[in-house]
């Protein structure tokens, strides 16, 4: 079975752009989370989708939006990028929530300058 | 508010010797329970969870953790350490009704010869 996929791995955005981070979820699971991890912190949450829909949201502002497709794959808008935005944007897919743990990405790492 | 509190920032630890690493949890009920790894430049990889049942849980990489509602604990353990385990550790606790991880600040683990 594959893992999480995400793209790019890397990118380098300019302050007051838009950027899409794209996230493949694995085979067999509909849930999908994001989650942003500054520099030397853990992960924070980010939202989640499960089956096309938003299931919940962290304490981050609405130029933070989501996506999923029908197929489970997921993407993470960001607008009007700050650069405090710089961080790694992690993507986790379950089948059943926190019942089976989450499988991460690798994540894409978003400097923004 | 619910928390997770890794008090270890850095631990340094000789390769062959036991390495223990403390988590504290905040909620009002008994969370999911998890260990992630990250590898520098990677994502999360889930190294135990604990949902209910036996409160010793054994994970992948001969790593174990255990349980201790009293104490509101979750801290990871293992034998005997190898170069190959230096990287940074998170706890995370998930609400039993809810499927948003909350992570710790993480611990790093570096392992000398």
């Amino acid at each position: 079975e594959t893992g999480v996929t995400q793209s790019p791995t890397h990118l380098i955005k300019t302050r007051g752009q838009q950027v899409t981070l794209r996230c493949s979820s694995q085979s067999g699971h509909n849930t999908v989370s994001w989650y942003q991890q500054a520099l030397g912190q853990g992960p924070q949450f980010i939202f989640q989708y499960y089956r096309e829909e938003e299931n919940g949201r962290g304490n981050f502002p609405p130029r933070f939006s989501g996506l999923q497709f029908p197929n489970y794959s997921s993407e993470l808008n960001v607008n009007a990028l700050e650069l405090d935005d710089s961080a790694l944007y992690l993507c986790a897919s379950s089948m059943k929530g926190a019942q089976d743990g989450y499988t991460f990405g690798s994540g894409t790492r978003l400097t923004v300058v | 508010a619910q928390s997770v509190t890794q008090p270890d920032i850095h631990i340094t630890v000789s390769e062959g010797a036991s390495l223990e690493l403390r988590c504290n949890y905040s909620y009002g009920a008994t969370p999911y329970l998890f260990w992630y790894v990250q590898s520098p430049g990677q994502g999360l990889q889930l190294l135990l969870k604990y949902f209910s049942g036996d409160t010793l849980v054994q994970g992948i990489k001969g790593f174990e953790a255990e349980f201790k509602r009293s104490q509101s604990s979750f801290n990871l353990r293992k034998p005997s350490v190898h170069w190959s385990d230096a990287a940074e550790y998170f706890c995370a606790v998930a609400p039993s009704n809810d499927y948003k991880l909350s992570f710790g600040a993480g611990t790093t683990v570096t392992v000398r010869a």
